[in-house]
């Protein structure tokens, strides 16, 4: 059965570093892959969604993220981090009935 | 977001009495899922539903129902709250298109307390 892992359940960054959030799924090509963001005591948005076509996808507030097969790996990034990114993501794979299958998230901190 | 909503936003309640939640979507669509959120533990599936009186349980679903009797309200009901129920509640509706999937759209959250 499909899992998503995302590797560190914190990660720290400086203002105006690179941000990178790591996603990997198990098995087969998902039919989808996405990343949600998380604000506090929001309930989630979707921030960028790959299905077939350009690996590189482009989401909202700069970030974006790139699937790599022969990585089974879709990791989010941000050129330069902003006090406003801090949040939790969510990794997301659909399965072949559309039903989502999430990782356990990543809570982005931002250091001034 | 726009098109679902979910109510009460916060609810204090005590053990072993009944809570229902609620979510309602003005956009007519097929599929509606209620999560829990826990720290560590990232988004839980409770239930699903995929039309009006049909609905499937997902990994969590002991000590919750759900119903559907409308397209546009999905309630989730804790029969007998427990403390290990104090969560944060979250509806989602699956929104597609032609044989492709948008994505999910999910709701503010219900924080649920259970005393």
């Amino acid at each position: 059965a499909q899992s998503v892992t995302q590797l560190g359940s914190h990660v720290s960054v400086s203002e105006g570093a690179l941000v990178l959030l790591r996603c990997n799924y198990s098995s087969s090509v998902p039919p989808y892959l996405f990343w949600y963001v998380q604000y506090p005591n929001q309930g989630l948005q979707l921030l960028l969604k790959y299905t077939t076509g350009a690996t590189l996808v482009k989401g909202i507030n700069g970030f974006e993220a790139e699937f790599k097969k022969s990585e089974t790996s879709f990791h989010l990034t941000k050129p330069s981090a902003h006090m406003s990114d801090a949040a939790e993501y969510f990794c997301a794979v659909s399965d072949s009935n559309y039903q989502l299958i999430w990782g356990a998230g990543t809570k982005l901190i931002i250091k001034p | 977001d726009a098109g679902i909503t979910q109510s009460p936003r916060h609810k204090v309640t005590e053990t072993g009495t009944p809570v229902t939640l609620r979510c309602h979507q003005t956009e007519n669509h097929r599929y509606m899922y209620w999560y829990r959120q826990d720290p560590g533990h990232g988004l839980r599936l409770i239930h699903y539903s995929y039309g009006v009186k049909d609905t499937d349980k997902g990994e969590v679903s002991d000590g919750y129902s759900v119903s559907r009797s409308k397209t546009e309200d999905f309630l989730l009901t804790l029969e007998s709250a427990t403390s290990s129920q104090t969560s944060v509640y979250f509806c989602a509706i699956r929104k597609m298109g032609q044989r492709s999937l948008y994505g999910y759209t999910f709701g503010s959250g219900t924080r649920l307390t259970v005393v």
